[in-house]
């Protein structure tokens, strides 16, 4: 069964534009990680942001934790093409749930 | 440093043959992780392998089975294929620790079964 749960499905936007995608989660979490993946291809690890973290930031990427919501959101500033790509967030319970991903398409 | 390799990029199976994937994690990762990615879908965990030991399964049926060598590479085998079994197969590894670390992947095993 899956963990987290990204919101929305797909976000379609213009080159400059901010990105925010929305991660929710079910059970108590030690961390929660954001992934990246081009089209049909391996993730790559984005950001990993502990439980007594609320804000994390990594270049042009920030990403918040509500563990009383149990929830994350992952914003993307200054998006470019070659940020087009999925998204999806994973919570670690003796494996890695991930979400079914946020779909991002970023127009040139 | 090399990365999760995965081997081979693409299989083409037909129904009731079994296929054999391949994984060799970064050196140092002692754990191991499969998921299946139906095409448009978000990845589904199959196994994860730590030490040399199957540490936890997900919710698929026991014709998907694999192991891991001494070396910590790892082998999934899916026997009886099923059509709905063509997928983007992704093998990660990362330091262990109870699964709670940053996981690396692989390019994936594209499986088309006919």
């Amino acid at each position: 069964s899956q963990q987290g749960e990204e919101d929305p499905q797909a976000l379609s936007i213009q080159e400059g534009e901010n990105a925010t995608m929305n991660c929710s989660y079910k059970t108590s979490i030690n961390n929660l990680q954001w992934y990246r993946q081009n089209s049909g291809r391996g993730l790559v690890h984005l950001i990993l942001i502990r439980s007594n973290e609320r804000e994390k930031h990594s270049g042009r990427l920030r990403v918040t934790l509500d563990t009383s919501k149990k929830s994350s959101s992952l914003l993307i500033t200054a998006s470019r093409a070659a940020d087009t790509a999925s998204y999806f967030c994973a919570t670690p319970n003796n494996d890695m749930r991930f979400g079914a991903g946020t779909r991002l398409t970023v127009k040139p | 440093e090399a990365g999760v390799t995965q081997s081979p990029t693409h299989l083409i199976k037909t129904r009731g043959q079994q296929a054999t994937l391949r994984c060799s994690p970064i050196s140092g990762h002692t754990s191991v992780y499969w998921y299946q990615q139906a095409l448009g879908l978000g990845l589904q965990f199959l196994l994860w392998y730590d030490e040399g030991e199957e540490r936890n399964r997900g919710n698929f049926p026991p014709r998907f089975s694999g192991r891991q060598f001494p070396n910590y590479s790892s082998e999934l085998n899916v026997n009886a294929l099923e059509l709905e079994d063509s997928a983007l197969y992704l093998c990660a590894s990362s330091l262990g620790l109870a699964g709670s670390e940053t996981q690396y992947f692989g390019p994936g095993t594209r499986l088309l079964v006919l």
